[in-house]
């Protein structure tokens, strides 16, 4: 069955080290991967784009990484901040105008 | 450029009712999608509409049903509510169909 995998426990860092996040899925063939991120009672805010063709991108304090063989995504915030609190959310579109969302991983940063 | 605009925020129907939510996409995006969110599904794909025609739709019941007018602005139907059905529902926008844009969100309670 396709699956999308996210941590579901809650990520807890200290300020200023780096948070990793995973996302990892199966039976999908994403044409492109995407990272969101929303606080309580909003709706999802893009971060991030990364295509299946792409191994790393950058945007600021952030990270993505892409490795289809393993299919698997790692989201970095570096030199993390309390306000990164949120939960991240992976997405894959696979095509058909549909994306299919990961159940997302809670962030604490503490300072 | 104003986001995307949902109402109502907040809904209270009783089993059996229906409900009818809106979205209106930012100025330009012809996409517009729509997702239920609640804790222990995370977001989950409902349908996608491009100039009035639905693309795509996830795995829902015929009760969950959507449109799409010609100035893009969208809306969706839940008929027969069931308890099942209180969740956060969120629409998003897309000017190529990659990045969303998502509104704030309906919360609705079905008691």
């Amino acid at each position: 069955s396709q699956k999308i995998e996210q941590n579901s426990e809650a990520l807890n860092i200290q300020e200023g080290k780096t948070a990793t996040l995973t996302c990892n899925y199966t039976n999908y063939s994403p044409a492109y991967l995407q990272w969101y991120r929303q606080d309580p009672g909003r709706g999802p805010v893009f971060l991030l784009l990364i295509r299946e063709n792409e191994k790393e991108k950058r945007k600021e304090r952030l990270k993505v990484t892409f490795d289809t063989t393993l299919k698997q995504s790692l989201f970095h915030i570096t030199a993390s901040q309390p306000a990164d609190s949120a939960t991240y959310l992976c997405a894959l579109y696979t095509g058909g105008f549909k994306t299919i969302f990961g159940a997302g991983t809670r962030l604490f940063v503490k300072a | 450029k104003a986001g995307v605009t949902q109402t109502p925020r907040y809904l209270i129907k009783t089993r059996g009712q229906q409900v009818t939510l809106s979205c209106s996409p930012i100025s330009g995006h012809r996409s517009v999608s729509w997702y239920q969110q609640t804790p222990g599904q995370g977001l989950q794909f409902l349908f996608e509409y491009f100039s009035e025609t639905q693309r795509n739709k996830g795995n829902f019941p015929g009760r969950f049903s959507g449109r799409q007018f010609s100035n893009s602005r969208s809306e969706m139907n839940v008929s027969t509510l069931e308890l099942g059905d209180s969740a956060l529902y969120l629409c998003a926008s897309s000017l190529v169909g990659n990045e969303q844009f998502f509104g704030p969100g309906t919360r609705l309670t079905v008691l």
